[in-house]
């Protein structure tokens, strides 16, 4: 059983749309972060949210945690190429961390 | 920079031929990590590390083994790899408390034959 579902498993879109991602949980976490990792390199820390209903900006990337802190959401605004990777949420409840699978995003030109 | 190290970034071995994995963080980090990424299974957590001399389990942790001397170096250890082993390697390592950002390796691609 996977404690965070991410959603969708893949997704790929023309260059200029606006997308969303999300991942879920029955469960209460402390904190959320959101990864993007590139084929072939590590994943890369975009953001921690910690307060239910926090919104967070990175550019055209906009990150919300949910009311209850057990779900989150990634929007993004005008997708470009750039933005293609995996897409990966992990989440700290009860003393353990847990990964999301990932949304592979592919942004074609 | 500030960044994880993992030597090497390619590796094929055979089955039983025990190998060892580095990593070592330049940040002064307490936390460090193992996980291993397999397709459909996403990031699973072998071992971890809260701090020198201290290592715990994770999800997947047999088969393997760390050791935590210095702050700076977390290696993993395959005693005798097997064929199952075969995947990507993480290193991670974060500041202060488990649940911060990590800062991950650029990964080892391990083949066992």
């Amino acid at each position: 059983t996977q404690l965070l579902e991410q959603s969708p498993q893949f997704l790929s879109i023309q260059e200029g749309e606006n997308l969303t991602v999300y991942c879920n949980s029955s469960s209460v976490f402390s904190s959320l972060q959101w990864y993007r990792q590139e084929p072939g390199e590590g994943p890369v820390l975009l953001v921690t949210v910690v307060t239910g209903g926090e919104v967070k900006k990175l550019k055209r990337l906009t990150f919300q945690f949910g009311d209850a802190r057990k779900d989150s959401s990634l929007h993004i605004t005008a997708a470009q190429p750039g933005d293609t990777g995996l897409y990966l949420c992990r989440g700290s409840t009860l003393g353990r961390l847990y990964f999301g699978r990932g949304t592979q995003l592919t942004v074609w030109p | 920079e500030a960044q994880v190290t993992q030597n090497p970034r390619y590796l094929i071995t055979v089955t039983g031929k025990k190998l060892t994995v580095t990593c070592s963080q330049n940040m002064n980090h307490e936390y460090m990590s193992w996980y291993r990424q397999d397709p459909g299974l996403g990031l699973r957590q072998i071992y971890y590390s809260m701090n020198v001399e201290v290592t715990d389990k994770g999800d997947v942790p047999e088969g393997y083994k760390v050791s935590r001397k210095e702050k700076r170096n977390f290696p993993l250890i395959l005693e005798s790899p097997s064929p199952n082993q075969t995947s990507l390697y993480f290193c991670a390592s974060s500041f202060g408390g488990w649940g911060n950002g990590y800062t991950f390796g650029s990964g080892t691609r391990l083949t066992v034959v």
